[in-house]
């Protein structure tokens, strides 16, 4: 079965630090991979995703992200964090062989930025 | 513009009562889905719909119910079956990208507080 873990559930990073964020996941066939962000109080909204080719993805806000297949790892990089960046961080992957169009959340990441 | 709306974003009800969340979409997607989402508990997933007039049953659907009527609309109600109704819902609709993967995007959610 498909799944996903974000393995930190809290990063704390000063303000102009660079981040990552952790993703595994676990899945048979060429993986559709997603980030997503949360303000508190929030719904979410895509950063980015991957889908096939270059597997470095750039997305909205200065993140990137970075497929690697011999890793099960779909990392998401900033090379400075702002403090507006204090979100929770959420990593994905399409459940595709299910042909149902759903989505396999981690338990999320929050970070927290020191000013 | 285009994008997703839910209402109310508060809402109180008594306990034993049903209640419904409405969500809304202008992005023309066939899919939509509704998650809840607890404290430390990432996204857990309701209901989704892939197209009018058909929906299915998601991880958690115990003490839910939806209808889909029309492609815009996919209304939530939370029934007094359901044992510990307070919680944040989101709703998503989808576009479909191929291999069987929607794209989600998000409304900004609805907090459920039941007394």
């Amino acid at each position: 079965a498909q799944s996903v873990t974000q393995p930190d559930i809290h990063i704390t990073v000063s303000e102009g630090a660079s981040l990552e964020l952790r993703c595994n996941y676990s899945y048979g066939a060429t993986p559709y991979l997603f980030w997503y962000v949360q303000s508190p109080g929030q719904g979410l909204q895509l950063l980015l995703k991957y889908f096939s080719g270059d597997t470095l993805v750039q997305g909205i806000k200065g993140f990137e992200a970075e497929f690697k297949r011999s890793q099960s790892s779909f990392n998401l990089r900033k090379p400075s964090v702002h403090w507006s960046d204090a979100a929770e961080y959420f990593c994905a992957v399409g459940a595709g062989s299910s042909n149902t169009g759903k989505l396999i959340f981690g338990q999320g990441t929050t970070l927290q930025v020191k000013p | 513009d285009g994008g997703i709306t839910q209402s109310p974003k508060y809402l109180f009800r008594k306990e034993g009562q049903n209640v419904t969340l409405s969500c809304e979409q202008n992005l023309n997607h066939d899919a939509m889905y509704w998650y809840r989402q607890d404290p430390g508990q990432g996204l857990r997933l309701i209901y989704y719909s892939q197209i009018v007039n058909d929906f299915q049953k998601g991880d958690i659907a115990e003490g839910y119910s939806v209808s889909r009527e029309k492609k815009e609309s996919f209304p939530l109600t939370v029934t007094s079956a359901q044992k510990n109704p307070t919680a944040f819902y989101l709703c998503a609709s989808g576009k479909r990208e191929g291999h069987g993967t929607d794209t989600q995007y998000f409304g900004p959610g609805t907090r459920l507080t039941v007394l």
